[in-house]
């Protein structure tokens, strides 16, 4: 029983377009969303992330999309670049807004495996 | 660098040999994290520790045990290692509970 479903196992982008990382959930509790990147041989590391309060969170290239009544998250990635070829991981915890303290530990999607063509 | 240390990265064990990974924290970070990665699937969370309050997942089998002697180090104990254990084992970070998790960078534990 997947609550965070990442369908695309893999997506390969032309280096300079836009990468689009696609995530859905299923837990109406989930109230933090993170992206994680992952190199080979590398423990996972944060990337951006969103609370369910807003809608949309943007750091440099990357952006992040929520879209609770879909119960859908996205990472935009622009301009798409060679060393953003890796596993990104699309993360959810709950309560962290409403009890002030978050729920134990994050729920993982299996990941899709980013590959930036030259 | 503050950081998340793993050792070893990669342990070799025989079927029903007990087995320790450690970690070590320099974030003095009051949650520590254990969760098992299996190929092409998602980290699936063991247990973690706030502070010295151990927190175990309902689905963690009985095999898996962890210790946390001061606020650095975690430790994974599995008693008797069965084929179906050899995964990557990660260990993470949270200054408190939810949000923004650091991870090391794992362990991968094969049994033979």
């Amino acid at each position: 029983d997947q609550q965070v479903k990442q369908n695309s196992p893999s997506l390969s982008v032309q280096e300079g377009r836009i990468s689009i990382l696609n995530c859905d959930y299923t837990n109406s509790m989930f109230d933090y969303f993170l992206w994680y990147k992952k190199y080979p041989a590398e423990g996972p590391t944060f990337l951006i992330s969103i609370s369910s309060i807003k809608d949309k969170n943007e750091d440099g290239r990357f952006t992040v999309f929520l879209n609770k009544s879909a119960k859908h998250l996205s990472l935009h990635i622009v301009p798409s670049q060679p060393g953003d070829s890796a596993v990104y991981f699309c993360a959810a915890s709950a309560n962290l807004l409403n009890s002030g303290g978050g729920a134990d530990g994050l729920t993982f999607g299996k990941g899709t495996h980013l590959i930036i063509q030259p | 660098d503050a950081m998340v240390i793993q050792n070893p990265r990669y342990q070799v064990t025989q079927f029903g040999k007990p087995v320790t990974l450690s970690c070590s924290q320099t974030l003095n970070h009051n949650v520590m994290y254990w969760y098992q990665q299996k190929s092409s699937q998602a980290p699936k969370l063991l247990f973690h520790y706030y502070d010295k309050d151990f927190n175990n997942e309902a689905d963690t089998p009985d095999n898996f045990q962890s210790r946390r002697p001061n606020t650095s180090f975690c430790f994974l104990d599995i008693r008797s290692p069965g084929l179906g254990d050899a995964a990557m084992y990660l260990c993470a970070t949270s200054r408190d509970r939810g949000g923004r998790q650091f991870f090391g960078p794992g362990t991968r534990l094969t049994v033979l």
